[in-house]
């Protein structure tokens, strides 16, 4: 059972407009959410990341909506550049585990951005 | 620049043989370090979580006599993979908690370039 959801496998965006990947999560005791974006045969690079007591986290091109009664958050990327075009996942964690010493970040899927010049 | 660092970058070996993966935390300290694998074109499967000073945590249906995990200081950890087979042919890639902030926010996991290893 997926408990981060990334439902667009694939995503193509025109240079300069804006991306918006989506993720899904069912588990309520998540309460700190991840993006990261990973190039082909490298590991994810961290890009930004927002606690479930904020609603909006921004950081450059990169921002970040999370919308805890829809169980909802979504990466917008603000203008799409070509060197955007990477595999986006989604990421999430519970506090709780921090307190069993080690913590688990589940994350979903991915999708596939690609930004066309 | 990479904040964790992992060693080699690419692998081929014989059936049967064992191979070592490092992964080393370059600017903070890691007290928690994780293993991941990933098949192609899916996601980040977790295997283990290392702990430094103790045994680690295996995910279920991941072999811990198999995928050897040590984590012998606060800036590295090892994976070995005992007896490697074609099936454990695979990309993994490591990655280190900076619980305390160093590199900015906290708990922030930090990943390695990941290793591809082929087993032959």
């Amino acid at each position: 059972d997926q408990q981060v959801k990334q439902n667009s496998p694939s995503l193509s965006v025109q240079e300069g407009r804006i991306s918006i990947l989506n993720c899904d999560y069912t588990n309520s005791m998540f309460d700190y959410f991840l993006w990261y974006k990973k190039y082909p045969a490298e590991g994810p690079t961290f890009l930004i990341s927002i606690s479930s007591i904020k609603d909006k986290n921004e950081d450059g091109r990169f921002t970040v909506f999370l919308n805890k009664s829809a169980k909802h958050l979504s990466l917008h990327i603000v203008p799409s550049q070509p060197g955007d075009s990477a595999v986006y996942f989604c990421a999430a964690s519970a506090r709780w585990y921090m307190k069993t010493s080690y913590d688990k970040v589940i994350f979903g899927p991915g999708t596939s951005l690609s930004v066309i010049p | 620049g990479a904040v964790v660092s992992q060693h080699p970058s690419w692998v081929i070996c014989k059936s049967g043989t064992s191979v070592k993966i490092e992964c080393r935390s370059l600017d903070f300290q890691a007290t928690t370090m994780f293993w991941y694998r990933q098949f192609p074109k899916q996601s980040l499967m977790l295997m283990a979580t290392s702990n430094e000073g103790s045994k680690a945590t295996y995910e279920q249906g991941v072999e811990k006599d198999k995928f050897l995990i040590n984590h012998a200081s606060l800036t590295l950890s090892t994976l070995t993979v005992t007896s490697a087979h074609p099936e454990d042919s695979s990309f993994y890639i490591c990655s280190a908690r900076d619980t305390a902030g160093a590199m900015g926010a906290k708990n922030i996991q930090y990943f390695g370039a990941g290793t591809r290893l082929s087993v032959l």
